[in-house]
């Protein structure tokens, strides 16, 4: 089955700063990467995706780079706000359908000093 | 409703009696999956549902986990005979019709606390 790294489990940076979040998988059946941002308290929500006919991916400050030869992806957050500080989650799906086929990674939790 | 809404919020329970978790998902949404977060744990899948059926059981941890389905909506995820291992918090998520790349949305979860 599939299997997500994800580093570092934990990130700190002062804000206006930008931080880069990794994450590794192991199936090169894998065609869809979300990434889910969870502040405390709260429920995960999607923030990003990525699927595997393109390399990067933007939004605002927000980017997504997908390397589907080395088999990883990171989220990129530049200028980074407090309201930044959360746990980000990345995911990756390999199944024709379905979140079913959704593997998480464990999680980075990043605190956005001021 | 609005979104995906789980109950109970927190559940104290003592080791040994039986829980039932409840999820009910974004109207229309056909697709319904159960996580469980453990702390420091990222999101570990337990089942997956397509309307009343459910393809993918590969996740439940064991059979005192078990989880039902009924007119394609509402969801419950029961614990038999509750260990302290299973103190988690429990999260739903649904999603349109199950596809590739569809968002999930999830519920606020339930704080499982095995006394």
């Amino acid at each position: 089955g599939e299997n997500v790294e994800q580093h570092p489990s934990t990130l700190s940076v002062q804000e206006g700063d930008s931080a880069v979040i990794k994450c590794t998988y192991s199936d090169s059946a894998s065609n869809y990467f979300p990434w889910y941002k969870q502040e405390l308290g709260k429920r995960p929500q999607l923030i990003i995706d990525i699927r595997s006919n393109v390399g990067e991916k933007k939004d605002q400050r927000i980017a997504v780079t997908l390397n589907k030869t080395a088999k990883h992806f990171s989220l990129h957050i530049t200028e980074t706000q407090p309201e930044d500080s959360a746990v980000y989650f990345c995911a990756a799906s390999n199944s024709g359908g379905g979140a079913d086929g959704l593997t998480f990674g464990k999680g980075t939790h990043l605190i956005i000093q001021p | 409703g609005a979104g995906v809404s789980q109950s109970p919020s927190n559940k104290v329970t003592e080791k040994g009696k039986d829980v039932e978790l409840r999820c009910d998902p974004i109207s229309g949404h056909t697709a319904l999956y159960w996580y469980r977060q453990s702390l420091g744990q990222g999101l570990e899948f337990l089942i997956y549902f397509q309307g009343n059926s459910a393809p993918d059981k590969s996740g439940l941890p064991s059979d005192r986990f078990s989880a039902e389905r009924t007119g394609g909506s509402v969801s419950t995820l029961t614990i038999q005979r509750t260990q302290q291992e299973d103190s988690a918090v429990y999260l739903c998520a649904s999603s349109f019709r199950g596809g590739i790349n569809e968002k999930l949305f999830f519920g606020s979860g339930t704080q499982l606390s095995v006394l």
